[in-house]
Order: C-alpha cells, then sequence, then structure tokens
C-alpha cells in the first residue's frame, strides 16, 4: 500500500512565523505535490516536483516555496504566514509518468494563521 | 487555464437508488481521468480510473468517458449512506508532467 505521510496534522502559527510542512512517502515516486483545499475553491496546485532538487510552480505559487533535498521527502515552506494562507494543505505523490499514474493523498495539514 | 467543471450539489438520493455524478473537461489532449472520494475533514481517496471511452465497472461504481464530448460520469448503483460524501472528478493534464486538475467536486448524500 502507498503511504503518504504529513508532519502534522493541525498547526497553529502567527502571521509572520516562517512555516514548514512536511510530507514522505514510501513508494520511491518521482513525484511529488503540495496542494491547498479551500471551500468552494476546490484543490489548487501550489508546487510539485518530478524529481531530486527539482521544482515547478504550480498555479498558485505566490508565498510559497518547496524543498526536496531526498526522494521521499518533500516540504512546503511558508516564509512569512499571513492569515490568507489558513487552509487545509494536501500532500501527494505519484509514480513514473505515464497516462495510468495516479495521485495518492496524505491525511493533510490543517493550517490556521492568527 | 485547463478547467475541469463539477455541480457542487449537494446531490440528494434516497437509500439504494443510482446516484449520477457528472464532470466536463476542457483540455482535449487529456488521456487520464480519476474519481476520488473525500470525506468530510479527511483526504481525497481513489475510487476509480478510466483511460478509455466507454464504461468501466468495479463493484457498485460505473466510470464513463467520452472523449469526443469531453465528459466524465460517475455512476454509484445502491446507495449506501456511507455512499455521502464530496466526489472529486480529475484530469491529467496533456503536455507532459503529471499534474491533475480537479473539479470542486460534488456533495452527495445518500438519505436513509
Amino acid at each position: 500500500d502507498v503511504k503518504v505521510t504529513q508532519s502534522s496534522r493541525y498547526l497553529v502559527k502567527r502571521t509572520g512565523e516562517k512555516v514548514f510542512l512536511e510530507c514522505v512517502q514510501d513508494m520511491d515516486h518521482e513525484n511529488m505535490f503540495w496542494y491547498r483545499q479551500d471551500p468552494g475553491l476546490g484543490l489548487r496546485l501550489i508546487y510539485f516536483s518530478y524529481d531530486v532538487k527539482m521544482k515547478e510552480k504550480g498555479d498558485i505559487p505566490e508565498g510559497y516555496s518547496v524543498s526536496r533535498e531526498k526522494k521521499e521527502r518533500f516540504s512546503l515552506i511558508l516564509e512569512s504566514a499571513s492569515t490568507n494562507q489558513t487552509s487545509m494543505y494536501l500532500c501527494a505523490s505519484s509514480g513514473l509518468a505515464g497516462i495510468t499514474d495516479t495521485q495518492y493523498f496524505g491525511p493533510g495539514t490543517r493550517l490556521t494563521v492568527l | 487555464q485547463k478547467e475541469v467543471e463539477q455541480n457542487s450539489g449537494p446531490l440528494s438520493v434516497p437509500e439504494g437508488a443510482i446516484a449520477s455524478l457528472n464532470c466536463t473537461y476542457s483540455d482535449r489532449g487529456s488521456q487520464s481521468f480519476f474519481w476520488y472520494r473525500q470525506y468530510s475533514g479527511k483526504s481525497p481517496e481513489l475510487i476509480m480510473s478510466i483511460y478509455s471511452n466507454g464504461d468501466k465497472e468495479d463493484g457498485r461504481f460505473t466510470a464513463q468517458l467520452n472523449k469526443a464530448s469531453q465528459y466524465v460520469s460517475l455512476l454509484i448503483r445502491d446507495s449506501q449512506p456511507s455512499d455521502s460524501a464530496t466526489y472529486l472528478c480529475a484530469v491529467l493534464q496533456s503536455g507532459g508532467y503529471q499534474k491533475v486538475t480537479f473539479g470542486t467536486g460534488t456533495k452527495l448524500q445518500v438519505i436513509p
């Protein structure tokens, strides 16, 4: 079974703090993704990575950065948290490129920025 | 912007009925389509994937794909209260990488 884990289920931070969200997958997947999910807006892609040290911007990268130093780990960084970054953050991974591939999700981190 | 459209619902069906969930997409080059189920407060979990035109059945679930009409649907037969959730349609974008565009989801309520 694919397992994707995220460092925290719930997180409360203050405006201006630097926030790290970590994601680990155990299936040797090449691709990893960070989404945020907000009511009425659905899942929106922040960043993704298709290989170690490689990253690509998604649809809403502003205010975020990422790091992928090891294949199994993909970190999302909020350099200076703001209240509009309060959201559910979901990490996902998928395997070798191919039309049959599927994304598997972690349990999510609900981040509140006060 | 490549889009995936779903009716947000809620779609209410009685227990034992067939629930029909629909999705349209804009990227004509897309080849892979997925349905995820998401319970409140939980992360999405894959129900079915479909890649060819026609129907694909898995237990009580049937996915239908019509690439000419850019239309994907999910039928749930013998709906159960435990099927009450939000169903997300997802489309793998053409053009490389493995980017998936998700619809905003349809909330299904199965009434006992």
